[in-house]
This record gives structure tokens, C-alpha cells and sequence, in this order.
């Protein structure tokens, strides 16, 4: 099946720095991918929708200022914690549509913490 | 009308055991997806279903799309210690969207 790797698989940051998280279609173009976020023995929670050459599209109450998105090309997305927070310690989850097969692909997921 | 009410939250059981689990909603869907993530993982797609009745298989595990189209269920037949993880049910947002929304995802243990 279809391969979707995030970097760095965990990162730990210091309150009020900014981190980056990549998530990258390995075999296949995926015009579209989402971001995931997914707390402690909790759902996962989508973020918002990553569109290949166009604006990001974030759900209800997701600070589209904090959470600043990339998709730069048709197998990269990244996502951009900015000023982080012990707050925005979490499991973040990405997913890649490969729109051959229409199905959707979910990377390894990357644990920030943030002290 | 998009929350998943799936049942139970966590099951404990012995190997060799069957495992069944539900998912419910108030809103008609036309797809019901089951996933499994094992422990600092990403999700894995286990069975997609697409129309009422629709009954599926994958190995060991078996799933059903309801008749009703707001409900769906998962069986695992003769557990093993590999099953051990989440399963969580998964519907799309709204039609022609693969936004996902999740259920609250049952944790199964496995005693060997």
C-alpha cells in the first residue's frame, strides 16, 4: 500500500519556540493531505485540510495563526506550531489522499511535547 | 448529528477470544470506515464500507454497514496478541469530502 512518513516522528520544544512537522507521500501524489491531533487516550481531532498550491482550510476552532500550514508540492505538507505551548503537547497525525484509489493514508504521527 | 457513539471504550480479553464492537450515529452516512492504531502509531484502514448491509471481510475480522446506514459493527474472531490496540470508526464529514471524523475508539488488551 501507499507510504506516508512524518518528520521528526517526536520532537521536545521549549515554550514559545516554533516547530515544524513535514509529512511526505512516498510513492504517490497527493493533492490534498489533512492534520490530525490526537490528545492522551483521546480521538483523533482533524486540524485541517492541506490543498496543494492554495490556502489551507482549518476547522472550527483551530487557530489558523498558530497552526501554520505548506503544501509547497504534490508529496510535501508541513505544519508549523508557532509560539508552542504546554498546551499544544500532543500526538499529531497526518493523512495523504491518493486520488487513484480515492483512500486516504495516515503517516506515523509525530509526539510534540512541549516543556 | 457528527459525533460516532461507538461501544465499548475498552474491552479485556483472553486469546482465542471474539471480539465484537459498535458504532452509532443520529445522521445517515453512506461509508463506515474501521481503523486500528497500535501504540504511537498512525491509524490503519482495517475494512471500508460503502452501502446498507454491506457485510465485509479481512482475515479474522469481519464488519457490517447497518441497514439503517446510522450504525456498523466490527467482529474479531479468535484473538491473537497482535489485535491488541484501538479501533476506531470513521465516517467522511459529507458527501464528496475525505474530512474524517472519528469515534471515541475502543482499547482492546488481550491476556495471554
Amino acid at each position: 500500500g501507499a507510504v506516508v512518513s512524518q518528520h521528526p516522528s517526536w520532537v521536545i520544544c521549549k515554550s514559545g519556540t516554533s516547530v515544524k512537522i513535514e509529512c511526505r507521500s512516498l510513492d504517490f501524489q497527493a493533492t490534498t493531505m489533512f492534520w490530525y491531533r490526537q490528545f492522551p487516550k483521546q480521538s483523533l481531532m482533524l486540524m485541517a485540510t492541506s490543498n496543494e498550491g492554495s490556502k489551507a482550510t482549518y476547522e472550527q476552532g483551530v487557530e489558523k495563526d498558530k497552526f501554520l500550514i505548506n503544501h509547497a508540492s504534490l508529496t510535501l505538507s508541513t505544519l508549523t506550531v508557532t509560539s508552542a505551548h504546554p498546551e499544544d503537547s500532543s500526538f499529531y497525525i497526518c493523512s495523504a489522499r491518493d486520488r487513484g484509489p480515492d483512500t486516504q493514508y495516515f503517516g506515523p504521527g509525530t509526539r510534540l511535547t512541549v516543556l | 448529528g457528527q459525533q460516532l457513539n461507538q461501544s465499548p471504550q475498552s474491552m479485556f480479553i483472553q486469546e482465542g477470544e471474539d471480539v465484537s464492537m459498535n458504532c452509532t450515529s443520529s445522521s445517515i452516512f453512506n461509508t463506515w470506515l474501521w481503523y486500528k492504531q497500535d501504540p504511537g502509531e498512525g491509524p490503519v484502514l482495517l475494512i471500508a464500507l460503502y452501502k446498507a448491509g454491506e457485510l465485509t471481510s479481512n482475515g479474522r475480522l469481519t464488519a457490517q454497514f447497518g441497514i439503517t446506514r446510522k450504525d456498523s459493527f466490527l467482529n474479531i474472531s479468535a484473538s491473537i496478541p497482535s489485535d491488541v490496540g484501538i479501533y476506531f470508526c470513521a465516517r467522511a464529514l459529507g458527501v464528496g469530502t475525505q474530512k474524517l471524523v472519528f469515534g471515541q475508539g475502543t482499547r482492546l488488551t488481550i491476556n495471554p
